[in-house]
């Protein structure tokens, strides 16, 4: 299975931005978000399509449907810049785990 | 709040074994987690599942590593490893473990360990 994400965003400070993560009916499936800044490891931002961990700011939001997970970015801060990975879980017979290739988000 | 501190070599020889563990605090690793996971990045590039282990004993492995992966885990020492054979220039990599939230079954990844770079040079 494959997730397909867009290498590099954009966006202005105070602007939104959107991360998509594109997957064969990937809405009929949990999706997870991670930011990743230099040098650290992976901070899980948005549970199950929608759900923030505690501690993640209301700033971003996910949603998930068709062919399309989207990671949202409200209000963005230069603080944001980092790289953003979806993710995708199958708790079939195989068990694997997936990530997205990755998206680096530039706050201009 | 559950941590995760990796130890293991930095460098590895070309087709010798990469050895790396990971130690739970703040947490039992046989009552608490029900999955260890083992993840790595290329320098510069992106997330790669390595694989894991269910608190049942199942492993799975990434079809691309599976023949040269072996998870294991040490209840008595809180420690869960990963053994990874015959490498090569292209394991090159932050090796991470990760673990999802305790006391649930979350299908993704709470915790993290540190990461460990390894470089497979001779």
């Amino acid at each position: 299975y494959v997730l397909t994400q867009p290498p590099s965003v954009s966006v202005a400070p105070g602007k939104t931005a959107s991360i998509t993560c594109g997957g064969n009916d990937i809405g009929s499936k949990s999706v997870h978000w991670y930011q990743q800044k230099p040098g650290q490891a992976p901070v899980l931002i948005i549970s199950y399509d929608t759900d923030r961990p505690s501690g993640i700011p209301e700033r971003f939001s996910g949603s998930n449907s068709g062919n399309t997970a989207t990671l949202t970015i409200s209000r963005v801060e230069a603080g944001d810049e980092a790289a953003y990975y979806c993710q995708f879980w199958d708790s079939s017979s195989d068990h694997f785990v997936v990530f997205g290739g990755g998206t680096k988000l530039t706050v201009l | 709040q559950l941590q995760l501190q990796q130890s293991g070599p930095g460098l590895v020889k070309p087709s010798e074994t990469l050895s790396l563990t990971c130690t739970v605090s703040g947490g039992s690793i046989s009552s608490n987690i029900y999955y260890w996971g083992w993840i790595r990045q290329p320098p510069g590039k992106g997330l790669e599942w390595i694989g894991g282990i269910y608190s049942g004993g199942n492993t799975y492995y990434s079809p691309s590593l599976k023949s040269r992966v072996t998870l294991s885990v040490d209840s008595s020492k809180n420690q869960f490893s990963l053994k990874l054979s015959s490498v090569t220039a292209a394991d090159t990599a932050v090796y991470y473990c990760a673990t999802p939230k305790e006391y649930s079954s979350s299908r993704n990844f709470q915790h993290w360990g540190q990461g460990t770079l390894v470089a497979v040079s001779s």
